[in-house]
């Protein structure tokens, strides 16, 4: 099955500093990657998402690329203030019928250094 | 629009019982998720149910089980409870679609599960 796997489990910057997340999948078959952030004792909640389709997306100080000759998606967050401290999630969606599913990575806690 | 809604938020059970859980999604939303969060394995799909009709399953033994009304509504059984299913159990709602065609998905608070 998928199997996606995020680096580095933690991360620290400075509060300013630019932060990249990555994340590696398994299967070509996938073709939607969601990033989620958790605030501690939050619900996660979807802050970007990429489809295979695409090779680069923004919003704001969030982008997300995709590699899919690598088989790899990252989160790039600019400008980091405290208040994305939090866990993120990255995803990959496969579409199988009967067996799509949604896997995740295991998180990766960012701080946030005021 | 509400958001996803989950009861009970905590439940403390022993090894044995059976617990069921609820899920209520946004107004509109056909397909509920369940998983299921830990620190050691992060977040773990459970199923998806669409229309009534269970349509897609993790790699979760028979003890977990569910279904969906049709008002969309889901629950989530877990019988003959183990200390190893103390957990957050999150359910999460898109439109239609769902997980097969990339629907962004809406959790809810999480139920958290104690076994003792």
């Amino acid at each position: 099955g998928e199997n996606v796997e995020q680096h580095p489990s933690t991360l620290s910057v400075q509060e300013g500093d630019s932060a990249v997340i990555k994340c590696t999948y398994s299967d070509s078959a996938s073709n939607y990657f969601p990033w989620y952030k958790q605030e501690l004792g939050k619900r996660p909640q979807l802050i970007i998402d990429i489809r295979s389709n695409v090779g680069e997306k923004k919003d704001q100080r969030i982008a997300v690329t995709l590699n899919k000759t690598a088989k790899h998606f990252s989160l790039h967050i600019t400008e980091t203030q405290p208040e994305d401290s939090a866990v993120y999630f990255c995803a990959a969606s496969i579409a199988k019928g009967a067996n799509s599913k949604l896997t995740f990575g295991k998180g990766i806690t960012l701080s946030v250094r005021p | 629009k509400a958001g996803v809604t989950q009861t009970p938020r905590y439940l403390i059970k022993t090894r044995g019982q059976q617990v069921t859980l609820s899920c209520s999604p946004i107004s509109g939303h056909r397909s509920v998720s369940w998983y299921q969060q830990t620190p050691g394995q992060g977040l773990q799909f459970l199923f998806e149910y669409f229309s009534e009709t269970q349509r897609n399953k993790g790699n979760f033994p028979g003890r977990f089980s569910g279904r969906q009304f049709s008002n969309s509504r889901s629950e989530m059984n877990v019988s003959t409870l183990e200390l190893g299913d103390s957990a957050l159990y999150l359910c999460a709602s898109s439109l239609a679609a769902g997980i097969q065609y990339g629907d962004t998905q809406y959790f809810g608070p999480g139920t958290r599960l104690t076994v003792l």
